[in-house]
């Protein structure tokens, strides 16, 4: 069963626009990850935010992290014609498990 | 560091017959993970191999199996193949012994289509 859900499924947006990607889980959890996905091909790591963080940055993506909520977001800015892939977030299963559970992700398309 | 590589990239294969994927994790990972990727499933997981002891099992039936040897790397095995098994076969590898704060690295995978 999926316990991340993203939203939106699909996202087209402008070069250089900033994409802005959500996503909500159930249980509780220890970390939650970024992962991106270019057409069916192995899943590339983006950022790892921890439980006791709220967010963290690389380069141009910044995650957030609300627990309370249950939610987390992927901001990517000044979007480029590379972004376009599938983005998942991915979270443990909060009991130490070295074990992934996965939205179902959004599909980025960057347009020129 | 040479990153996680999977064998075979493509495969096909027949209703009824078994299939070994293969997966050497990145140097010094001692955790490997499975998963499978459907468009009507999402990606899901298989089961994840620490110190040749498979440590969690996700929810598939008894056809899909795997084991991990001393080097780490890894194989699983589908026997009596369903056109259902068709799927990117994804193995990731992981530094950290829990999921604490484990990031997991993920091979390019292996597509399995059954005819």
């Amino acid at each position: 069963s999926q316990q991340g859900e993203e939203d939106p499924q699909a996202l087209s947006i402008q070069e250089g626009e900033n994409a802005t990607m959500n996503c909500s889980y159930k249980t509780s959890i220890n970390n939650l990850q970024w992962y991106r996905q270019n057409s069916g091909r192995g899943l590339v790591h983006l950022i790892l935010i921890r439980s006791n963080e709220r967010e963290k940055h690389s380069g141009r993506l910044r995650v957030t992290l609300d627990t309370s909520k249950k939610s987390s977001s992927l901001l990517i800015t000044a979007s480029r014609a590379a972004d376009t892939a599938s983005y998942f977030c991915a979270t443990d299963d909060g009991q130490g498990a070295q074990k992934l559970v996965f939205g179902q992700g959004t599909r980025l398309t960057i347009n020129p | 560091k040479a990153g996680v590589t999977q064998t075979p990239r493509y495969l096909i294969k027949t209703r009824g017959q078994q299939v070994t994927l293969s997966c050497s994790p990145i140097s010094g990972h001692r955790s490997v993970s499975w998963y499978q990727q459907t468009p009507g499933q999402g990606l899901q997981f298989l089961f994840e191999y620490f110190s040749e002891t498979q440590r969690n099992k996700g929810n598939f039936p008894g056809r899909f199996s795997g084991r991990q040897f001393s080097n780490s790397r890894s194989e699983m095995n589908v026997s009596t193949l369903e056109l259902g098994d068709s799927a990117l076969y994804l193995c990731a590898s992981s530094l950290e012994a829990s999921g604490r704060y484990g990031t997991q690295y993920f091979g390019p995978g292996t597509r399995l289509l059954v005819l």
